[in-house]
């Protein structure tokens, strides 16, 4: 079945610590996006990438990095320079071929604690 | 930039009762509006959307307006059951194809 799949389920950070998340998609989508949920908040745009090697900055992208080397594949960094790292992390997914289906696909989700 | 703003913050309504969640956009160039079901510690998951060309699309038990003149757009569940208790997000997607969500909906459906 065709999908996205984000890993780990739940990752636990030491202060200092980088840490990186990873997002598979097989969907054969172009466009990748990473947000960030706060408990009881919506969902915040930190970095997103329309085709393979290129990516722009969300609202919130200080303290991460990704990179996109491969359609596949869009991982995320929260480095130690992101102060308050804890939170629900969500990849999504979006062709662009077919211009009639905007609807993005989202991962699982890892939730990321700092200790 | 685009704004989404969501109410009510919580719902709650008796099985079999109607649930209404209002969101509003600020970007008159926004034209795709999807909704969003979050159960707990799991990904959203797209249940409706519609298209700034149309006024009202239905889905069984769910349907959706859009009102372009004022802005806004709605989500109907008509005979609620308990299975749709979660969190629900609108969001609309702006000129770049990024969507931009609204804070939430926690809705509880009481049996």
């Amino acid at each position: 079945d065709g999908g996205i799949t984000q890993s780990p389920k739940y990752l636990f950070r030491k202060e200092g610590q980088n840490v990186t998340l990873s997002c598979e998609q097989n969907l054969n989508h172009d466009a990748m996006y990473w947000y960030r949920q706060d408990p009881g908040q919506g969902l915040r745009l930190i970095y997103y990438s329309q085709i393979v090697n290129d990516f722009q900055k969300g609202d919130i992208a200080e303290g991460y990095s990704v990179s996109r080397e491969k359609k596949e594949s869009f991982p995320l960094t929260v480095t130690s320079a992101q102060k308050n790292p804890t939170a629900f992390y969500l990849c999504a997914s979006r062709g662009t071929h077919n211009l009639a289906n905007y609807g993005y696909t989202f991962g699982s989700g890892t939730r990321l604690t700092v200790v | 930039g685009e704004n989404v703003e969501q109410h009510p913050s919580t719902l709650s309504v008796q099985e079999g009762d109607s649930a209404v969640i209002k969101c509003t956009y600020s970007d008159s160039a926004s034209n795709y509006f999807p909704w969003y079901k979050q159960e707990l510690g799991k990904g959203p998951q797209l249940i409706i959307d519609i298209r700034s060309n149309v006024g009202e699309k239905k889905d069984q038990r769910i349907a959706v307006t859009l009102n372009k003149t004022a802005k806004h757009f709605s989500l109907h569940i008509t005979e609620t059951q308990p299975e749709d208790s979660a969190v629900y997000f609108c969001a609309a997607m702006d000129s770049s194809y990024k969507l931009i969500f609204g804070s939430g909906t926690r809705l509880l459906v009481r049996p």
